[in-house]
């Protein structure tokens, strides 16, 4: 199985700054990875497929990046609302797997 | 709007079975294939299995396969989870997904299952 880990698992941040969430693979995924982002009561949303596409509707602060092993999630400029739970996917090689998680808080 | 709506969620004993449904409104259901994933009380995600949008082909995570059975009934647009001689570790909340330009593109609110005597 394809390991991802994600980290931080916790990052304490202020409203307008920028943040980055990193999620390495055990191996290649060759961009096959997505993120979400899960609020307190539990709703999920896909923000981002392919590594970088971003949702309909997500707003452009967030972003995607990398390739191989490593990659990334961005928000550009912090709003309330993006203090949310975030995971990313791999979809490369089954079984399908999520990384452990990172809580985005309020520093 | 794409709405899944997932239920059959409670207590149950450990070695008891289960089926949890998802009801999906807002699109063809069966033109899209579905997956089930759980989110543990730990925040651990997990992905189940899917299902082809014509229910002729499934896939499982290797250690739920032999437990765990996914099926869908496209004529009530409902996708289905049966769970058999469940155990504590299978405590979860379970959600019903489905694809658009790949994986879990659109999620439901979930159903929790507890597993304890």
């Amino acid at each position: 199985d394809i390991q991802l880990t994600q980290s931080p698992s916790t990052l304490p941040a202020s409203l307008g700054e920028r943040v980055t969430i990193s999620c390495r693979a055990s191996q290649s995924i060759s961009n096959s990875l997505n993120w979400y982002q899960q609020k307190p009561d539990g709703t999920v949303k896909r923000l981002i497929y392919s590594t970088s596409t971003l949702e309909s509707g997500v707003p452009s602060r967030f972003s995607g990046s990398g390739s191989g092993t490593d990659y990334s999630l961005s928000i550009s400029s912090l709003e309330s609302e993006d203090f949310a739970m975030y995971y990313c996917l791999q979809y490369a090689t089954y079984p399908l797997t999520f990384g452990s998680g990172t809580k985005l808080e309020i520093k | 709007e794409v709405q899944l709506v997932e239920s059959g969620g409670g207590l149950v004993q450990p070695g008891a079975s289960l089926k949890l449904s998802c009801v999906a409104s807002g699109f063809t259901f069966s033109d899209y294939w579905m997956s089930w994933v759980r989110q543990t009380p730990g925040k651990t995600m997990e992905w189940i299995g899917d299902i082809k949008y014509d229910g002729s082909y499934t896939n499982y995570a290797p250690s739920l396969k032999n437990r765990f059975t996914i099926s869908r009934d496209n004529a009530k647009s409902t996708l289905y989870l049966q769970m058999s001689n469940v155990r504590s570790e299978d405590t979860a909340t379970y959600y019903c997904t489905r694809m658009q330009l790949g994986w879990f593109a659109y999620w439901g609110q979930g159903t929790l299952v507890t597993v304890s005597s």
